[in-house]
């Protein structure tokens, strides 16, 4: 286990509602990236937070947005969902941002239909 | 665009057996690769990373590759086990930024008994 944790476990959703997915990040670790994964393919980045600001975007449309905390737990929120957003969504935390490793959480599971 | 790729989506082998994961980048200002395996409900786990001024690195019972003439990196699992049946993914970070790899699609690795 990397004591990276994700909740909820699984999603359900229709088009055009909001969600929230949580992550909490390995004890003293100060960075979290959140990534999409699509079934069959590699993961995607979203976005990094570093010490509760963004520290750099992937090719997502503005209705991803997150936040840090200052524990550094972190939310990812979708707005105005779309059926293709329907994926395993990832959150990584590591200390620092150019630390070589990231610790991946078990995901959240969101069905959009 | 520039990106991040595998060679074969399915690898099966017999126990015991050594397994070569290969994977194929296209970004020449790439200079740190990772491999992480991904088990079925997990998300994915580092296993070893190699950065671009060597061309081989060796853990436990794995090895990577880079061959940056040709843009290409492997992974050899020696005496390959059953319980490293997952999705193989390779990644790349570019260098003078933060640690945000970008990754390829996968090689499921299958292991028979």
């Amino acid at each position: 286990e990397t004591g990276v944790t994700q909740s909820p476990t699984h999603l359900i959703k229709t088009r055009g509602q909001q969600v929230t997915l949580r992550c909490s990040s390995q004890s003293g670790h100060n960075t979290v990236s959140w990534y999409q994964q699509a079934l069959g393919q590699g993961p995607q980045f979203i976005f990094q937070y570093y010490r509760e600001e963004e520290n750099g975007r992937g090719n997502f449309p503005p209705r991803f947005s997150g936040l840090q905390f200052p524990n550094y737990s972190s939310e990812l929120n979708v707005n105005a969902l779309e059926l293709d957003d329907s994926a395993l969504y990832l959150c990584a935390s590591s200390l620092g941002t150019e630390t070589d490793t990231q610790y991946f959480g078990p995901g959240t599971r969101l069905t959009v239909l | 665009g520039e990106s991040v790729g595998l060679h074969l989506p399915t690898l099966s082998v017999q126990e015991g057996d050594n397994s070569i994961i290969n994977c194929a980048y296209s970004n020449s200002a790439s200079d740190y690769f990772i491999w992480y395996k991904q088990e079925s409900g997990k998300g994915p786990q580092f296993i070893i990373d190699i950065r671009s001024n060597m061309d081989k690195r060796q853990g436990q019972r794995v090895t990577v590759l880079l061959n940056k003439t040709v843009k290409h990196l492997s992974l050899q699992i020696a005496a390959t086990q059953p319980g490293d049946s997952a999705v193989y993914f390779c990644a790349e970070n570019i260098a003078g930024g933060s640690y945000i790899p970008t990754f390829g699609r996968g090689t499921s690795l299958i292991v028979h008994p």
